[in-house]
């Protein structure tokens, strides 16, 4: 089945700074890359997705690239701030319909 | 968006019981999830509900210690059975909208704890 890496497990940036996370599939048959932000307590929240057939996708300070030949996507989000605080998951779906999702990124964003 | 709700939103349960979760969505969905994360994890799916059939597990749960109920569109119950200790941890429906471009997203969670 799918595998999803996601890197790195905590990034710790300045307020302002820019955040990348980083994640890689094993399936070829996966077409659908969505990011999740989860706020302690919190549901999981669909921030941003990306298809297979789109290299990259932008909403306001929020990114998403695709590199399909690498099998590998990344989330970016420019001028960080303290609400961006919380744990991101990346994930990808397959060829059986169902998301697979990395462990997560917890992102704390400093004043 | 839809509104997807969840009942309990926690509870506290002694080992060997069973409890049965529910979720509700306030429209019809292609596809319906169950997933589980333990305290500082990630999401786990635990199977797919299927509306009218059988629903299908995921490698390293079954039917016995998870059934699951889907009997419209709309309407999911999820039963954690026998529980023990190791139990303990967030259940959360999830539902796929085809309509919308195949997104998914997740109800508030129900927060289990075993003792």
């Amino acid at each position: 089945g799918e595998n999803v890496e996601q890197h790195p497990s905590t990034l710790s940036v300045q307020e302002g700074d820019s955040a990348v996370i980083k994640c890689t599939y094993s399936d070829s048959a996966s077409n659908y890359f969505p990011w999740y932000k989860q706020e302690l307590g919190k549901r999981p929240q669909l921030i941003i997705d990306i298809r297979s057939n789109v290299g990259e996708k932008k909403d306001q300070r929020i990114a998403v690239t695709l590199n399909k030949t690498a099998k590998h996507f990344s989330l970016h989000i420019t001028e960080t701030q303290p609400e961006d605080s919380a744990v991101y998951f990346c994930a990808a779906r397959g060829r059986y319909s169902t998301l697979t999702f990395g462990k997560g990124t917890m992102l704390l964003v400093s004043p | 968006s839809a509104v997807i709700s969840q009942k309990p939103s926690r509870d506290i349960c002694q080992r060997g019981t069973s409890l049965t979760i529910q979720c509700q969505v306030d429209s019809q969905v292609t596809m319906m999830f169950w997933y589980r994360q333990q305290p500082g994890q990630s999401l786990t799916l635990i199977a797919t509900a299927n509306q009218g059939s059988e629903a299908t597990y995921e490698s390293g749960f079954v039917i016995d210690k998870f059934p699951i109920s889907r009997p419209n569109l709309t309407f999911s119950t999820l039963t954690v059975s026998n529980m023990s200790p190791e139990d303990s941890s967030i259940y959360l429906c999830s539902v796929l909208f085809r309509d919308v471009g195949y997104e998914q997203y997740f109800g508030p969670g129900t927060r289990l704890t075993v003792t």
